[in-house]
Parts: C-alpha cells; structure tokens; sequence
C-alpha cells in the first residue's frame, strides 16, 4: 500500500518568491490535512480537506497561503510572497472516514527562506 | 482550550534501560482520542497508536505499552529494553471534534549504546 508522498522534499527559495508544494494521499483517503512544523516544536494544524471541500482553515494560514484539493485526490498547497517566517516542514497527512480516524503522515516538504 | 502537555524535553538513556514518556492533556470534550506518533531523524512521523476516551486499558504493543488514566488525563508511553533504534521525537496529540490533531512539543530520546 503506497503511503502519503509529498513533493518536492525540500525547497529553498528567496523571500517574497512563491512556492507550491503537492501532497498525494493514501488512495481512497477522503480526508486531507496540513500541518506546519517549526524546529523543535510539534505540529500545528493549517487546514484539511474532506474530499474536495476545504471545511476548516487555521489562523495561523494568513492570506499568502491558499490549499486547493480538487477533485479531491491530491492537494496543493501555496505560499505567495514568502517571508522568512515561513521556513518549516510543511507536513500533509490523509485519513479514511470520520474526524477522529488515524492521520497518516507523508515526508514532509522543508522549506527554507533565505 | 485543547491543550497536550510533554514537560519532558529530552531524555538520554542506555539501551536495554526502561524508560517512560510523559503526556498530560486538557480537553472539555466527553469523547476524544489520543494518539502516539514517533519521528525519527528522517522527519517523518510514524503512527504508534490511537485510544478513545471509553477505553481506558492498558495496551502493550512488543516493547511498547501505553498506560491511559482519564482521571488525571495522563496517556504515557513506556519503552522496555529500549534501542538505539528506539531514538527519535515523541509526540502525544490530542484530537479535536473535526479532527485536527493537537500536539504536545515532543520528546526527544536518545538511547545510547
């Protein structure tokens, strides 16, 4: 069974670029979620998907950030005019079914803004 | 507010030493699941278990095993014989009704040889 893949795996741009990151989930995962990950800190939660309706979005997801899931298979997620604080493991996990079902973790892309 | 707690940084132990990672959570909701995730120096995090609030059993999984005590909302986790393989962050989280998860802020172990 293939997990969740994410791509690229690492990005470094200049700030006020944009970058796109991809998530694949595991086939016939209808929920998606993304999560951003600061060095030695846990996970916080930005937003997730259930199918292709985006149902919540964190306040920490300002107005430079936009996901998309369309058709609800894979997702996209963009950061325009990045800044410095943006640098992170950008981590995107699926799950089947319900809320509280296990959240399966891909790789993780990391960005960093010089 | 959801809240998970890790007050345990770091932890350096000696292989084949037994060693338990704390987590204390807040939550008002009457039902809710906790969840153990491990991360190892790769970055990504691999699930280790999942536990509703109705069952308050303690699970071994091989050298692993959870210990859940809703009375002092506590969901810790404990390493037998523990490995160098066993070195990583550990996370506890907490999930929310719509499903996002909470998470503490990791513990980092290091199992020396």
């Amino acid at each position: 069974d293939t997990g969740v893949s994410q791509d690229p795996r690492h990005k470094i741009t200049k700030r006020g670029q944009n970058v796109t990151f991809r998530c694949d989930p595991i086939s016939e995962h209808n929920r998606l979620y993304w999560y951003r990950q600061t060095l030695g800190q846990g996970p916080e939660f930005l937003t997730y998907f259930q199918n292709e309706a985006q149902l919540e979005k964190s306040r920490l997801l300002s107005d430079r950030f936009s996901a998309e899931r369309p058709k609800g298979s894979f997702s996209t997620l963009e950061i325009q005019r990045t800044e410095q604080g943006d640098s992170a493991m950008y981590l995107c996990a699926s799950s089947l079914g319900g809320a509280r079902e296990t959240q399966y973790f891909g790789p993780g892309t990391r960005l960093l803004v010089l | 507010a959801q809240k998970v707690t890790q007050a345990q940084t770091e932890i350096s132990v000696v292989e084949k030493e037994d060693v338990t990672l704390d987590c204390v959570y807040e939550t008002r909701d009457t039902t809710y699941y906790l969840f153990w995730y491990k991360q190892p120096p790769s970055g990504e995090l691999v699930f280790l278990i999942r536990r509703n609030s109705f069952d308050e059993q303690n699970e071994i999984s091989g050298r692993y095993s959870w210990n859940f005590q809703k009375s002092t909302s506590s969901f810790n986790f404990t390493i037998t014989a523990s490995q160098v393989v066993d070195s990583a962050v550990y996370f506890c989280a907490l999930s929310e009704v719509g499903g996002k998860l909470i998470f503490g802020q990791g513990t980092e172990l290091s199992v020396k040889p």
